[in-house]
Order: C-alpha cells, then structure tokens, then sequence
C-alpha cells in the first residue's frame, strides 16, 4: 500500500524567511510524487511533480522540492516566503495507475 | 479552457434526501475522479472513472453513495438517502493521460451541509 505522510499540521514563518514543508512516502517501486496549495474555499492547485530524472524539482510560484530516495522524502521549499503563500499544502504520492495519495494536509502561515 | 466546473457551490439539504453533485472535466481529459474532504478524515477519493468508465469505486462509502459519467463531459455524484456524516466538501478532478503524470485539475468544490 502506498502511502504519504505529513508530519507538522502547521508551520509558521515570518515574510522574507524560507519556508520547507515536510513530507515522506512509503510505497514500493518508482513513486510519483506532488504538492499541491488550497487556498481558503478553493479546490486543489497543483504546484509540482517528481516523475523521474532530477532529484530537484522547480514548481510554481518560486516553490521547489527535492526528492531523497534514501529518506523517502518529498520536501517542499521557498526561499524566501510571502503572505499570500499562506495556505494548505498537500503532499501526494501516485504510482501507475492514476490512484493518488493525500496528505493530511499542513497549514502554512506567513506573517508579515 | 474554464477548467473543471462543479455544481452547486453549496448544498443544505435535510437527512434522507436525495442529493445530485454535478462535474464538468476540462475537455479532453481522460479520467475522472470524485473526492470527498473533511477534517476528520482529509481527503478521500471515492471513485474515478476513465474514458467515462468508472475503474476503482472501492472509495464509495456504502451503497447510498453512486457515480456516472453519461458522457465525456458530465458526471454525477449521487447521495440518496443523506445523513449528516454526508457533510462534507466533495471535489471533483480531471486529468489527461500524457506520460502518466497523474496531475490532476481541481473543481472548486461542493460543500455539502446535511442537516
């Protein structure tokens, strides 16, 4: 069975700081991997996918994550954070067969 | 494109009512997928469907939950009788097979108030 785990509900940091959001997988094989942001009463936005080939993946709006196959983790990163990245984030892992996996989702607040 | 339409935003309904959730896909996405959200339980995927075929409803709470897909570009998610444990956002989601990526494109939702 496949399956991702988040390990912070929350994390908070102040505007301008960087930003990492955790996430781990557990599943056999060659894994997909992805982010996703919900912003306040709005579906799921995609922001990145791990598919293959480098271990460093650039996404949406600035977001980056690096796949460790060694630690089975999918971090997602910013630099340098805003106020309107203030959202929930999900990790979900996929295999082949299109069925993924949620997150439990990790509330994300950026202070100015 | 509009992206993945859903309909309605929000539902208030009594117990044991029939409640009908409607979807949009993008066009010429190739699957289909209704998820259900709450706090309690996060995000559960109840059914997809593949070229209007449903593939994996192993997600279907029980019996009163059923999903059809007529046609490329509608599906329903039907709750008959509802209950309050019902309440929830449900989301519907719509993909297109290139490469086997797997991304996905949300609807907005239908929140869902089973009183």
């Amino acid at each position: 069975a496949q399956s991702v785990a988040q390990p912070e509900d929350q994390v908070n940091v102040a505007e301008g700081n960087p930003l990492t959001v955790k996430c781990t997988y557990s599943v056999s094989g060659n894994p997909y991997l992805f982010w996703y942001v919900q912003y306040p009463n709005r579906g799921l936005q995609f922001l990145l996918k791990y598919i293959t080939g480098d271990n460093l993946v650039k996404g949406s709006y600035g977001f980056e994550a690096e796949f460790n196959k060694s630690q089975t983790s999918f971090h997602l990163k910013k630099p340098s954070a805003l106020v309107s990245d203030s959202a929930l984030y999900f990790c979900a892992v996929g295999f082949n067969d299109y069925k993924l996996s949620f997150g439990a989702g990790t509330t994300v607040t950026v202070r100015a | 494109d509009a992206g993945v339409i859903q309909s309605p935003r929000h539902e208030v309904t009594e117990m044991g009512q029939e409640v009908t959730l409607r979807c949009k896909p993008i066009s010429g996405h190739d699957y289909l997928f209704w998820y259900r959200q709450t706090m309690m339980r996060g995000l559960e995927l109840l059914i997809y469907f593949n070229n209007n075929v449903p593939i994996d409803d192993s997600g279907m709470p029980e019996d009163r939950f059923s999903a059809k897909m007529p046609n490329a570009s509608f599906s329903t998610l039907k709750i008959q009788p509802s209950e309050p444990r019902d309440s929830a956002v449900y989301f519907c989601a719509s993909s297109l097979v290139v490469g086997n990526t797997g991304e996905l494109f949300f609807g907005e939702g239908s929140r869902l108030t089973v009183l």
